[in-house]
């Protein structure tokens, strides 16, 4: 069992439309990456968190840390957005653990 | 500011040679991560520099291998190339000694073992 689980795998969406990813992590972490990964690999760092809430621009990163659970929103999505988004969760000797990521699809 | 660079972008290599990725961290950055991206697989931790010396290193074989120059850029060796260390290479850096500081990273080396 993965310690990072990420769902959806696959996310299509309609342009405007609300967006969550969901992020849980059975290890002890130090915080919790949020990374976006665009065709050709590139990849992006959206938000690391340790608690609570984070938001830039129309995305949010919430994180439970009792529950071990993370969530990605994005609002007002957007074709741009599609990207796939992957969770990280660091934990002692600041090893990242990564789920398997979450590919999302906006469509206009 | 430059971000972290890496080289070179793409690599073909055949099966028993060796493979050398080179990336330059963020100026300020002592701190440098390797991570393999194999194709439909998830990101998966290498190796760890801080201050010229290896900290960590993930569920590799010996054959990876790598090091960190006095300033602060990095290599990552892969010796006897096999087959499957075909993937996206990705190397990120972040500031030494704060533990919890933002990864920044680079645009990868894809790996081609034939």
């Amino acid at each position: 069992k993965n310690e990072v689980e990420q769902s959806p795998q696959n996310l299509t969406a309609q342009e405007g439309e609300f967006i969550t990813i969901n992020c849980s992590y059975s290890v002890g972490i130090s915080a919790l990456h949020w990374l976006q990964q665009h065709p050709g690999g590139g990849i992006v760092s959206l938000f690391m968190l340790s608690s609570g809430k984070k938001k830039h621009g129309r995305l949010i990163a919430t994180i439970n840390i009792q529950e071990k659970h993370s969530s990605l929103h994005i609002t007002a999505s957007h074709p741009r957005d599609s990207a796939v988004y992957i969770c990280a969760a660091r934990g002692s000797a600041r090893q990242l653990t990564f789920g398997s990521g979450t590919q999302l699809t906006v469509l206009p | 500011e430059a971000g972290v660079t890496q080289s070179p972008t793409h690599l073909i290599k055949t099966r028993g040679q060796q493979a050398t990725l080179r990336c330059s961290p963020i100026s300020g950055h002592t701190s440098v991560y390797w991570y393999q991206q194999a194709l439909g697989l998830g990101l998966q931790f290498l190796l760890w520099y801080d201050e010229g010396e290896e900290r960590n290193r993930g569920n590799f074989p010996p054959r990876f291998s790598g090091r960190q120059f006095p300033n602060y850029s990095s290599e990552l060796n892969v010796n006897a190339l096999e087959l499957e260390d075909s993937a996206l290479y990705l190397c990120a850096s972040t500031l030494g000694g704060a533990y919890n500081s933002p990864l920044h990273f680079g645009n990868g080396t894809r790996l081609t073992v034939t």
